[in-house]
């Protein structure tokens, strides 16, 4: 049973560009939550998407966005990036509401140089 | 908005040694969790603390919850070098609709041989 999956494990790019960074949730999870972790510190919860819809959002500006497909498979769009948006990307899944646990993918660090 | 602060943010420890590691939170929440990340690694959950009073433990590790008290303990038991790594305590929002986690800032153990 494959667990969360991540893609790309690594990414550098150049502030002002743009990126997509993919996530794949638990087999049989329906819900996706993003994390962005910046060195040395706790991960930040960025939005959760449910049913193809975001359901909630953290304090992070609109060039972050994101979408879910049928499949409930995610993605997470940064627009305009700055040096201060380098940082680990963690993508977490669970089960609805009912579930209380949530499990993380093994990330995607993103360089912006 | 919901607070989760850590202490100590660095504990160095001999092997053998016993310590805890403290979790504070601001608001009512029945759920919290601890994981451990390695460098550059994703988090692993240990613990998921349901209740008040509830007491979890796996080999070295034993988690606790006072939810009356908004404060957990993650207690090490004759530390071995494998067990440095950073530590998160992580609060969720469930009791009033809010699945995002909330994450303390980390506590870094080092066990030194």
């Amino acid at each position: 049973d494959a667990g969360v999956t991540q893609s790309p494990t690594h990414l550098i790019k150049t502030r002002g560009q743009q990126v997509t960074l993919r996530c794949s949730p638990k087999s049989g999870h329906d819900t996706v939550s993003w994390y962005q972790q910046a060195l040395g510190q706790g991960p930040q919860f960025i939005f959760q998407y449910y049913e193809e819809e975001e359901r909630q959002r953290g304090n992070f500006p609109d060039r972050f966005s994101g979408h879910q497909f049928p499949n409930y498979s995610s993605e997470l769009n940064v627009n305009a990036l700055l040096l201060g948006d380098s940082a680990l990307y963690l993508c977490a899944s669970s089960l609805d509401r009912a579930s209380y646990e949530q499990y993380f993918g093994p990330g995607t660090r993103l360089t912006v140089t | 908005e919901l607070k989760v602060e850590q202490n100590p943010l660095f504990l160095s420890m001999q092997e053998g040694k016993n310590y805890t590691i403290y979790c504070n939170y601001s608001t009512t929440s029945d759920r919290l969790y601890w994981y451990r990340q390695d460098p550059g690694k994703s988090l692993e959950s240990l613990f998921v603390l349901l209740s008040n009073g509830a007491v979890k433990q796996e080999g070295r590790l034993m988690a606790s919850l006072d939810t009356k008290a908004r404060l957990s303990t993650l207690h090490i038991t004759a530390a071995v070098h494998d067990l440095s790594a950073t530590y998160f305590c992580a609060v969720d929002g469930a009791n009033f609709g809010n699945e995002k986690l909330t994450f303390g800032t980390g506590t870094r153990l080092t066990i030194i041989p």
